[in-house]
C-alpha cells in the first residue's frame, strides 16, 4: 500500500511564532503533494499543490506568504505558517499523489495557537 | 464543472441495521468517485473507488456504492451498523484517469452516529 506520513499531529504554538508542519511518502515518491485545510464539522479546503523542485500553486485566498511550502524531495513537503494566530487554528491535511492514480491522505495536524 | 452533494449533514442509526449515505454528483463528463471515512482528529482512509468499471464498488469494511449515471448518484451502504462506523464521511468526484487533485471537489460530509 501508499502511506503519507504526516508530522506533527498536533501541536500548540504561540501567536507570533512559526510552526512547520511535514509530510512524507513513505514508501512511493510523489511528485505532487497537497495541502488542505479543513475547519470543524467543514469539509477540506484545498490550500494549494506542492510540485517538486518548483514553486507550489495557492488557491485563491491562501496567502502564500503565511503559508509557505516547500517541496524539496519527491517523498517531503512542508508548510510552514508564519507568525500564526489564533484564527490559523486549524486541522491540516496533506496528501500524496502515487502514479497520477490516486492521492493518499495524510493522518493531519492539528493547530492550536494561543 | 464538477459538483458533488451529500444530501445529509447527519444520520443517525442503530447498531445492526442498514446505513444509507446518499451523494449526487454532477459533472461534464464521466468521473471518478470516491468516498472516504475520518475519524475524529484523524486523516482521510479510503473506502472505495468508483473508476468507470463496475458499477456496484464493493470497499473495505463492509462498505459498498453503486454509481447510478442515470440518476447522478453514488449512495454508499452497508447492511448492518457497527459502533465504530460513528464517523465524517466524504463523497469525492474528480476527472477520470485522475491527474490533479485540485480538481478534486469534496462534499461537504455526512456524520454518522451509531445508537446502541
Amino acid at each position: 500500500g501508499a502511506v503519507v506520513s504526516q508530522h506533527p499531529s498536533w501541536v500548540i504554538c504561540k501567536s507570533g511564532t512559526s510552526v512547520k508542519i511535514e509530510c512524507r511518502s513513505l514508501d512511493f515518491q510523489a511528485t505532487t503533494m497537497f495541502w488542505y485545510r479543513q475547519f470543524p464539522k467543514q469539509s477540506l479546503m484545498l490550500m494549494a499543490t506542492s510540485n517538486e523542485g518548483s514553486k507550489a500553486t495557492y488557491e485563491q485566498g491562501v496567502e502564500k506568504d503565511k503559508f509557505l511550502i516547500n517541496h524539496a524531495s519527491l517523498t517531503l513537503s512542508t508548510l510552514t505558517v508564519t507568525s500564526a494566530h489564533p484564527e490559523d487554528s486549524s486541522f491540516y491535511i496533506c496528501s500524496a499523489e502515487k502514479e497520477n492514480t490516486e492521492a493518499f491522505f495524510g493522518q493531519g495536524t492539528r493547530l492550536t495557537v494561543v | 464543472a464538477q459538483s458533488v452533494t451529500q444530501l445529509d449533514s447527519h444520520v443517525s442509526v442503530s447498531e445492526g441495521t442498514p446505513v444509507l449515505l446518499r451523494c449526487n454528483y454532477s459533472s461534464s463528463y464521466s468521473p471518478s468517485l470516491f468516498w472516504y471515512v475520518q475519524h475524529p482528529n484523524k486523516g482521510l482512509q479510503l473506502l472505495l473507488k468508483y473508476t468507470s468499471a463496475a458499477t456496484l464498488v464493493k470497499g473495505i469494511n463492509g462498505f459498498e456504492a453503486e454509481f447510478k449515471k442515470s440518476e447522478t448518484s453514488f449512495h454508499l451502504t452497508k447492511p448492518s451498523a457497527h459502533m465504530s462506523d460513528a464517523a465524517e464521511y466524504f463523497c469525492v468526484v474528480s476527472p477520470p484517469r485522475y491527474s490533479s487533485a485540485s480538481k478534486i471537489i469534496f462534499g461537504s460530509g455526512t456524520r454518522l452516529s451509531i445508537r446502541p
